[in-house]
């Protein structure tokens, strides 16, 4: 079955370590979206990928980075430099991009939840 | 600035119907979506409209008045398990390039016996 995946689902960092979130689909999907999620709050864009070697910074982007490598991959680094990063972090596809394009709904990977210690 | 507003929290028992409003003021706008999220759990979409009116998908329906600013989820016979939380979302600030969206801050939805 496609889908997205994302590992680890739970993750524990420590101060000042960087950590790398995983992110795979095979829904042959183009674009790519990392959100993050605070308790109670909705879904904040941190960066996304509409093409594979190209990605845009979202609303949040301070303090993370990501690669689109391959078109099924679009890892999340969140480094020492963000200052809040325990949150939900999810990822997510959608097929295809483009103005006038049929809006295409964002299929979401299961989380990741980061609690730094 | 761009925002998206809901109500925070909403009670009905079940076989009820509720009403979810969602108002927005965002710098374009494209489209208004409707996710479900269970606790723990990821988004999953439930519908999309890009023109005003009423779109219905069995016992949800949802509505966008683009002179208002304004829609609206619909639930009819609510079950136990339409217990979750609900967001609105805008496709549009980028004129619609893109499926990129701006996220309301959900609404949580209590379906009591």
């Amino acid at each position: 079955d496609g889908g997205i995946t994302q590992s680890p689902k739970y993750l524990f960092r420590k101060e000042g370590q960087n950590v790398t979130l995983s992110c795979e689909q095979n829904l042959n999907h183009d674009a790519m979206y990392w959100y993050r999620q605070d308790p109670g709050q909705g879904l904040r864009l941190i960066y996304y990928s509409q093409i594979v070697n190209d990605f845009q910074k979202g609303d949040i982007a301070e303090g993370y980075s990501v690669s689109r490598e391959k078109k099924e991959s679009f890892p999340l680094t969140v480094t020492s430099a963000q200052k809040n990063p325990t949150a939900f972090y999810l990822c997510a596809s959608t097929p295809q991009m483009g103005r006038g394009s049929s809006y295409n709904e964002q299929f979401f990977g299961p989380g990741t939840r980061l609690t730094v210690l | 600035g761009q925002s998206l507003e809901q109500p925070s929290e909403v009670t009905a028992v079940e076989g009820a119907i509720v009403q979810i409003n969602c108002t927005y003021q965002t710098s374009g706008f494209y489209g208004l979506s409707w996710y479900q999220q269970h606790d723990g759990g990821a988004p999953t979409f439930l519908s999309y409209n890009a023109l005003d009116g009423l779109e219905e998908t069995g016992r949800f329906s949802s509505f966008l008045s683009r002179s208002d600013s304004y829609g609206y989820l619909l639930l009819q016979e609510l079950q136990m398990k339409d217990s979750a939380s609900y967001f609105c979302a805008v496709r549009g600030p980028d004129g619609g390039a893109t499926n990129k969206l701006i996220f309301g801050t959900g609404t949580l939805l209590a379906v009591q016996p």
